[in-house]
C-alpha cells in the first residue's frame, strides 16, 4: 500500500507570511496532484506534476515534484485570507487511482 | 467546473438499513470513483469504475458495493449501514492521468 505523509497537519499564519507544505512517501508516483478543499465542498484540483524535479507556479503558489518522484512541496508566498482551506496532495498510481495524504488545514489570519 | 452531481447531499439513516448514493456526470468521462473522507484520514478510495459494468475495489471496500449500468451514473450502496460508515462521501471522475474532478459530497449519518 502506498502512503503519503503530509506535514504540517495544521498551520495558522498571519496574512503576508510565507509557508511551505510537504508531502512525502517512500513510494514512487507517476504523478502528483495538489487539491484545495473548502468547507462543505469537494476538493478542487490546483496542479498536476509528472516529471521528477518539475516546478510549476500558479500565481503565488509554487509546486515542486521531487527528483525521485517520491515527494512534493507547496510553497505559498505572501499568504492571503482567501488561501485558507484544506490542502491535499495525491499521488498517481495504477488504473488512474490516487493515494491521498491526510491534508494540511491552513488558516490565514487577516 | 466539471458536471458532477451527487444525491442526496445529506442523509440520516438508522443502523441496519440499506442506503444508496448516486453520482451523475455530464462529462462522459470513463473513470469514476467513490471516496470517503474522515478526520485524520484524508480521502480513502472505496470503489472505482473504469467503464460501464467494470468496477474494482479500493482501499476500504468492505460493507460497500457499486454499480455502473450507464457511463453517466455510478451508484454506491451500503447494504446494511453501520455507525462506522458515518462519513462524507465524494464521487470523482477522470479521463486523463491523475486529474480527478470531485462532486460536492454527501454527508451520511448512521444513527
Amino acid at each position: 500500500t502506498q502512503l503519503l505523509e503530509q506535514s504540517p497537519q495544521f498551520l495558522s499564519i498571519q496574512e503576508g507570511e510565507n509557508l511551505t507544505v510537504y508531502c512525502n512517501s517512500s513510494s514512487v508516483f507517476s504523478s502528483l496532484q495538489w487539491y484545495r478543499q473548502e468547507p462543505g465542498e469537494g476538493p478542487v484540483l490546483l496542479v498536476t506534476v509528472v516529471t521528477g524535479g518539475e516546478v510549476k507556479k500558479l500565481k503565488r503558489l509554487t509546486f515542486q515534484f521531487g527528483d525521485a518522484r517520491k515527494d512534493s512541496s507547496l510553497h505559498i508566498t505572501a499568504a492571503q485570507p482567501g488561501d485558507t482551506g484544506l490542502y491535499l496532495c495525491a499521488g498517481g498510481g495504477s488504473a488512474r487511482q490516487l493515494t491521498f495524504g491526510s491534508g494540511t488545514q491552513l488558516t490565514v489570519l487577516p | 467546473d466539471a458536471g458532477i452531481t451527487q444525491s442526496p447531499r445529506h442523509k440520516v439513516t438508522e443502523t441496519g438499513t440499506p442506503v444508496t448514493l448516486r453520482c451523475h456526470q455530464t462529462e462522459n468521462h470513463r473513470y469514476m470513483y467513490w471516496y470517503r473522507q474522515d478526520p485524520g484520514h484524508g480521502l480513502r478510495l472505496i470503489h472505482y469504475s473504469y467503464g460501464v459494468k467494470d468496477t474494482d475495489k479500493g482501499e476500504v471496500s468492505d460493507g460497500y458495493s457499486v454499480s455502473r449500468s450507464k457511463t453517466e451514473d455510478f451508484l454506491l450502496t451500503l447494504e446494511s449501514a453501520t455507525s462506522s460508515q458515518t462519513s462524507v462521501y465524494f464521487c470523482a471522475i477522470s479521463e486523463s492521468e491523475g486529474k480527478q474532478y470531485f462532486g460536492p459530497g454527501t454527508r451520511l449519518t448512521v444513527t
